[in-house]
């Protein structure tokens, strides 16, 4: 069955600090792997896809296979990046449908 | 992309009574939507799958008499919760998939229910 583990519910950086926000999988077959984020008191969007090796928002997310693992980067947070993140993957099966790991806040503090 | 607009943004429902919610596609015609289930700082649980003109598929643990689902239309899907607890207050999110190019989902911006 497919699972998605975010360990850390909450990543407090100060301003212009690196940020790594974990997420490990597991997954019968390949996965493709997406980051959503929840601004305060916004719909839950989505950031970027693994499968378009993109860079959204200065925030970018490699797929480890070895690791099973989807961290997501960025190299110098800011203020307005406070939000929650979640780590999702579809079904296995049914790519339409989303299971999303249980979210990490991230306080970026001035 | 897609448009998701859920109806009402919040309820307040005594013990006992039922709430339906209401989800809707605005640009999108949407053959499954999905149904979350959302508790104070925590992660988005699937419940089920709404199926036009058919059956919802209820994901494992979910009490399919408790949450009815509805999808008459391809741009209408209704969640209603029957008899309400306090223990089903919570915020209740659905979501329509694109597929087109890229696989991307869209989400409502959710329903606060409390029962009370």
């Amino acid at each position: 069955a497919q699972r998605v583990t975010q360990p850390e519910k909450l990543l407090s950086v100060f301003k212009g600090a690196p940020v790594e926000l974990k997420c490990n999988y597991s997954y019968s077959g390949s996965p493709e792997l997406f980051w959503y984020v929840q601004y305060s008191r916004q719909r839950l969007q989505l950031l970027l896809r693994h499968i378009s090796r993109e860079s959204i928002k200065g925030f970018t997310a490699d797929l480890n296979k070895g690791e099973t693992s989807f961290h997501l980067k960025k190299p110098f947070a800011q203020e307005e990046d406070s939000a929650m993140y979640y780590c999702a993957l579809p079904g296995w099966g049914n790519f339409n449908k989303f299971y999303f790991g249980s979210g990490t806040k991230l306080n970026v503090k001035p | 992309g897609a448009v998701v607009s859920q109806h009402p943004s919040w309820v307040i429902c005594k013990s006992g009574t039922s709430v339906k919610i209401e989800c809707r596609s605005l640009d999108f015609q949407a053959t499954t939507m999905f149904w979350y289930r959302q508790f104070p700082k925590q992660s988005l649980m699937l419940m089920a799958t709404s199926n036009e003109g058919s059956k919802a598929t209820y994901e494992q643990g979910v009490e399919k008499d408790k949450f009815l689902i509805n999808h008459a239309s391809l741009t209408l899907s209704t969640l209603t919760v029957t008899s309400a607890h306090p223990e089903d207050s919570s915020f209740y999110i659905c979501s329509v998939t694109w597929t087109g190019l890229d696989t991307e989902a869209f989400f409502g911006q959710g329903t606060r229910l409390t029962v009370v």
